[in-house]
């Protein structure tokens, strides 16, 4: 499968925990981009990191890529139960594959009150 | 601005039936693309429309076709349907290469 592995599958913790998320992709990319889905609805887009970075920073998001590795971690700080949602890791593999996101399997991360 | 809109939001079909599927892209982007959300194989890109041209194809039967037209809008057919067709079909539309905005879906069960 071209498709991209994450992991933990699932996770669950109590609100103001931090949860990491880690991602591992197969091909050469030009970005990688994380997307929210909440309860089979459609995917919010919210960060992306382009292959000559390292690390970036939206609000309480830091992602962070390692191209060496291919890997990628998304940590959600101070999670919030309206954190709670399946998140996604998809890379784009930029030249001809115009359009094509690769998705991983996703994440299910449970935010307790 | 209004974001992208997919229509119908859900739909059953009976297998050997065909389907088209509605996608509104933001307006200003001209990429439409289309992927499909089972259980099963995940997220699987579908194709991808720019200027009325289809410029990407993922592996998917011939059953599944797609058009864009002058407007940018775009939609989606599957023919002769089966079972294993029943899936979120979420399209997103972008003006470049800085990340993608996604419909709320077409929840497709074929029965």
């Amino acid at each position: 499968s071209q498709q991209g592995e994450e992991d933990p599958q699932a996770l669950s913790i109590q609100e103001g925990e931090n949860a990491t998320m880690n991602c591992s992709y197969k091909t050469s990319i030009n970005n990688l981009q994380w997307y929210r889905q909440n309860s089979g609805r459609g995917l919010v887009h919210l960060i992306l990191i382009r292959s000559n970075e390292r690390e970036k920073h939206s609000g309480r998001l830091r992602v962070t890529l390692d191209t060496s590795k291919k890997s990628s971690s998304l940590l959600i700080t101070a999670s919030r139960a309206a954190d709670t949602a399946s998140y996604f890791c998809a890379t784009d593999p930029g030249s001809s594959n115009t359009g094509k996101l690769i998705f991983g399997q996703g994440t299910t991360l449970q935010v307790k009150p | 601005k209004a974001g992208v809109t997919q229509t119908p939001r859900y739909l059953i079909k009976t297998r050997g039936q065909q389907v088209t599927l509605s996608c509104s892209p933001i307006s200003g982007h001209r990429s439409v693309s289309w992927y499909q959300q089972t259980p099963g194989q995940g997220l699987q890109f579908l194709f991808e429309y720019f200027s009325e041209t289809q410029r990407n194809k993922g592996n998917f039967p011939g059953r599944f076709s797609g058009r864009q037209f002058s407007n940018s809008r775009s939609e989606m057919n599957v023919s002769t349907l089966e079972l294993g067709d029943s899936a979120l079909y979420l399209c997103a539309s972008s003006w470049g290469t800085d990340g993608y905005t996604f419909g709320s879906g077409t929840r497709l069960t074929v029965v």
